[in-house]
């Protein structure tokens, strides 16, 4: 029962901005869009989350489309270490309903 | 501050038998949730619980199981363990477990059943 759709992998130049969509058509008021990464073999990385308003912190920035349909994920320098499995998820009921994520990879 | 803490890392069990594992949250953090992670299904929800309540339950048998204490620890169970158990199974924690609430994942807890 996921509830978010994400492109399934991207490419990023080192050292560029990596901007990821997310498609959550069916948010409702109260849920919280929240990214997290995950590293083969590691637990998920929390990254950021947000409501409505854009949010940045020293990871990331967060921008919510006004009708908040759909988000992006931009991180403004990859680097190589930011290669990774990217989930785009919503967070309501005490749980995550995730997706299948987004595969980046940083290239050289 | 420590971060989420689940032991152990790595376990190998046989069909039939069955296995706790554990998860230390965050100091003051009160909600623990669990999750399954396979290629298959991807990551899904177990359950959750706050001040020793649960309070959600994904759609899984009843081999699976779980509990809180007092001191917000939480504990889940596998009985009569079958191939397709094993899994990556991660513990996240957070202040009340409230949508807004920070929520950190730990490292996980690998699971092989043969």
């Amino acid at each position: 029962d996921a509830k978010t759709t994400q492109p399934p992998s991207m490419d990023c130049a080192e050292g560029r901005a990596a901007n990821l969509p997310c498609n959550h058509s069916t948010i409702s008021g109260n849920e919280y869009v929240y990214w997290y990464r995950q590293i083969h073999s590691q637990g998920p990385q929390y990254i950021i989350h947000g409501l409505k308003n854009n949010e940045t912190n020293e990871m990331a920035s967060l921008i919510i489309t006004e009708d908040r349909k759909s988000s992006t994920l931009i991180l403004p320098h990859a680097t190589l270490r930011d290669t990774a499995v990217y989930y785009c998820t919503l967070y309501n009921f005490n749980k995550f309903y995730f997706g299948s994520g987004t595969k980046l990879n940083v290239k050289p | 501050k420590a971060g989420v803490t689940q032991t152990p890392r790595y376990l190998i069990k046989t069909r039939g038998q069955q296995v706790t594992l554990s998860c230390s949250p965050i100091s003051g953090h009160r909600s623990v949730s669990w999750y399954q992670q396979t290629p298959g299904q991807g990551l899904q929800f177990l359950f959750e619980y706050f001040s020793e309540t649960q309070r959600n339950k994904g759609n899984f048998p009843g081999r699976f199981s779980g509990r809180q204490f007092s001191n917000s620890r939480s504990e889940m169970n596998v009985s009569t363990l079958e191939l397709g158990d094993s899994a990556l199974y991660l513990c996240a924690s957070s202040l009340v477990g409230a949508s807004g609430n920070t929520i950190y994942f730990g490292e996980g807890s690998w699971l092989t059943v043969v």
